[in-house]
């Protein structure tokens, strides 16, 4: 079946405008992820969602950065008045969470941001 | 606070060599451990999951290991092809449904 897929993949802002960046999960998962990627910072969490619990946002750098997850499905990540150092890979990724998958995440291509 | 390391930073081989890949974890309290492949430019390709009460996982080439109660976790890659060329990156679940711990990778050249 059809894996994680976010859009855009690629956007080039300038500083101080708003982004918003789409993931959609692989159909039938309860988990959902995002990440970002900076050069040189590896792999960070941001923000999860479980089905209809309220989300963990304790990896959100800033109050610039909110998520949403409409109807346990599609999620999208907003970036408010974005900053040179929010330029970065953001990668999303779905599970199942449960016994059998033992939460194995599956990540999207990742939508690379550019803060000009 | 979970800390994952990952050495070498960099290694290059000739094509046809069994290599390692060495991960280490701080807090040996883990729900799993995966590996993933990046290759540059793209994201994520899940390799191997191993769960908490396993010692190891296999697929084709591929080995991963697990020593909980060191904190290590080992990539296996048998007779090494440029194709295994990328970054390999290992991951820790802390606990169930939480979010996945990395660390920074080893970037794998094989050449041929």
């Amino acid at each position: 079946g059809a894996g994680v897929s976010q859009s855009p993949s690629n956007k080039v802002t300038e500083k101080g405008k708003d982004v918003e960046l789409r993931c959609d999960p692989i159909s039938g998962h309860t988990a959902l992820y995002w990440y970002r990627q900076s050069l040189g910072q590896g792999l960070e969490f941001l923000i999860y969602f479980q089905g209809n619990s309220a989300p963990d946002k304790s990896g959100l750098p800033s109050d610039r950065f909110s998520a949403e997850r409409t109807g346990g499905s599609v999620s999208t990540l907003t970036i408010q008045r974005t900053q040179q150092e929010d330029s970065a890979v953001y990668l999303c990724a779905s599970s199942l969470l449960g016994l059998a998958s033992y939460n194995e995440q599956f990540f999207g291509p990742g939508t690379r941001l550019t803060v000009l | 606070k979970q800390e994952v390391t990952q050495i070498p930073a960099a290694l290059s081989v000739p094509e046809g060599e069994n290599l390692v890949l060495n991960c280490s974890f701080t807090d040996s309290a883990i729900y799993n451990l995966q590996w993933f492949r990046q290759d540059p430019g793209k994201g994520l390709t899940s390799l191997l999951l191993i769960q908490s009460s396993q010692r190891e996982q296999t697929s084709g080439r591929l080995n991963a290991s697990l020593d909980k109660s060191s904190g290590r976790s080992t990539l296996y890659i048998a007779a090494s092809q440029p194709g295994d060329s990328a970054t390999y990156l290992c991951a820790v679940e802390s606990q169930a449904g939480t979010a996945l711990i990395f660390g920074k990778g080893t970037t794998l050249s094989v050449s041929s």
